[in-house]
């Protein structure tokens, strides 16, 4: 399997714009995890879904972020509109929660620069 | 909700010297805690992890330790090399309903090995 992939890589957009960061999980995970860091705030996990429903949201910062998951092997994060302080890295993050085993596998990020 | 305190930010040894990371949690149900090593530009990737049915559990060069009552762990680097220099996070977790984890993480951890 290739990992957790997401992309783009990196995004540079002008405030206002929206943004959308897409991510792809291992096959056969149940659990999908977005996160962001940021120097200041470290590593914050933003919402996680299960079986492709969305189960805590709790940590969107505010109503223009949403999360989707439209199927097991796709989600997006989408930022309407975007803000500078948005910029950050955004992980995505899967694991399979029936194998006993807890481990998150992480995307290699996409880091979104805000202007 | 959870929160994870870790110590010291930044941690500079001799290479061969070891590397102790502290951290606390304040959820007394939490029961899973990961450790995360993250390369400079590069994603999150686990190391080793402990159940709160563990007090230690070692993989080679690497150990961590529980004690539940006081609600701290600590990870611990033996003979430390150059490439062992990268961010060090824990996190803490309550299991979900389905097997999976919502992790909160520690800070990160700064560690610089010496030649």
């Amino acid at each position: 399997d290739a990992g957790v992939i997401q992309s783009p890589r990196h995004e540079v957009t002008e405030m206002g714009q929206e943004v959308t960061l897409r991510c792809k999980p291992i096959s056969g995970h149940d659990y999908l995890f977005w996160y962001r860091q940021t120097m200041m705030r470290g590593l914050e996990l933003l919402i996680y879904f299960n079986n492709n429903v969305p189960i805590d949201d709790s940590g969107m910062p505010e109503d223009r972020f949403s999360a989707k998951m439209p199927n097991a092997s796709f989600s997006t994060l989408k930022i309407q509109p975007s803000e500078p302080r948005d910029s950050a890295v955004y992980f995505c993050a899967s694991s399979l929660g029936t194998s006993g085993e807890n481990e998150q596998f992480f995307g290699p990020g996409t880091r979104l620069t805000v202007l | 909700g959870e929160n994870v305190e870790q110590h010291p930010s930044t941690l500079s040894v001799q290479e061969g010297d070891s590397a102790v990371i502290k951290c606390t949690y304040s959820d007394s149900a939490s029961n899973y805690f990961p450790w995360y090593k993250q390369e400079l530009g590069k994603r999150p990737q686990l190391i080793i992890d402990i159940r709160s049915n563990v007090g230690e559990k070692k993989d080679q060069r690497i150990a961590v330790t529980l004690n539940k009552t006081a609600k701290h762990f600590s990870l611990h680097i033996t003979e430390t090399q150059p490439e062992d220099s990268a961010v060090y996070f824990c996190a803490a977790s309550i299991g979900l309903t389905g097997g999976g984890n919502k992790l909160t993480f520690g800070t990160g951890t700064q560690l610089k090995v010496e030649l």
